[in-house]
């Protein structure tokens, strides 16, 4: 059973477009949700993250969206670069535990100049 | 400071050799995780150390996987009779006391076992 679905599976936009990464997850004991970037050859790096206790959090162009009800959480680029093309994983963790990490399986984000 | 190291950065091994991934935390961290990341998939967990001591082993795919971090920092993957399903990117990630949360990854180390 997939814990963290992510959809879509890849993406293609326009530079200076909005990128929407959706994540739905599955276990009600999650309480940490966060965004990590890869670019080809390096390992993930956090972009974003939300606890459930707000429903928003916005850092630059990167904001996430958090919907407690649904159990779903998204990430929104706005302005979108050729730099952003890259992989992004959403995530979750219960941090109660040891808060190992749960990754959802990732889209391909094309920013076209 | 520096990051997550992690050596070497690729390795081939032939189906049964035995191979040995290390990770270098970011030095005081005392938080330790292994992932597995396959092909075109998200990482997924391996096992995690607090300091020396290895409290959670539940993600390692089977008794040929084994890992160990004696002094608190460095730690090593060690996979033995490697199989061609253990070709993966292997990530290390380090936790520090003063964010329970937020991981900081490693490059990997690229397996392919031929």
């Amino acid at each position: 059973q997939q814990q963290v679905k992510q959809s879509p599976q890849s993406l293609i936009v326009q530079k200076g477009g909005i990128s929407i990464i959706n994540c739905a997850y599955e276990n009600t004991a999650f309480d940490y949700f966060p965004w990590y970037q890869q670019f080809p050859g390096k390992g993930p790096a956090l972009l974003i993250a939300i606890r459930p206790d707000v429903s928003e959090k916005k850092e630059g162009r990167f904001t996430i969206s958090f919907n407690k009800s649904a159990k779903q959480f998204s990430l929104h680029i706005m302005d979108s670069q050729p730099g952003d093309s890259a992989t992004y994983f959403c995530a979750a963790s219960n941090t109660g535990a040891n808060s190992k990490l749960t990754f959802g399986k990732g889209i391909t984000l094309s920013v076209r100049p | 400071g520096a990051g997550v190291s992690q050596s070497p950065r690729y390795k081939v091994a032939k189906r049964g050799q035995d191979v040995a991934l290390r990770c270098d935390p970011i030095s005081g961290h005392v938080s330790l995780f292994w992932y597995q990341q396959a092909l075109g998939q998200g990482p997924e967990f391996l096992t995690y150390f607090q300091n020396e001591a290895q409290l959670d082993k539940s993600g390692l795919p089977s008794d040929r996987f084994f890992a160990e971090r004696p002094e608190g920092s460095v730690s090593t993957l060690k996979i033995q009779r490697t199989q061609q399903e253990d070709s993966a990117v292997y990530l290390c990630a380090s936790r520090g006391t003063q964010d329970l949360y937020e991981q900081y990854f490693g490059p990997g180390t690229r397996l392919t076992v031929t």
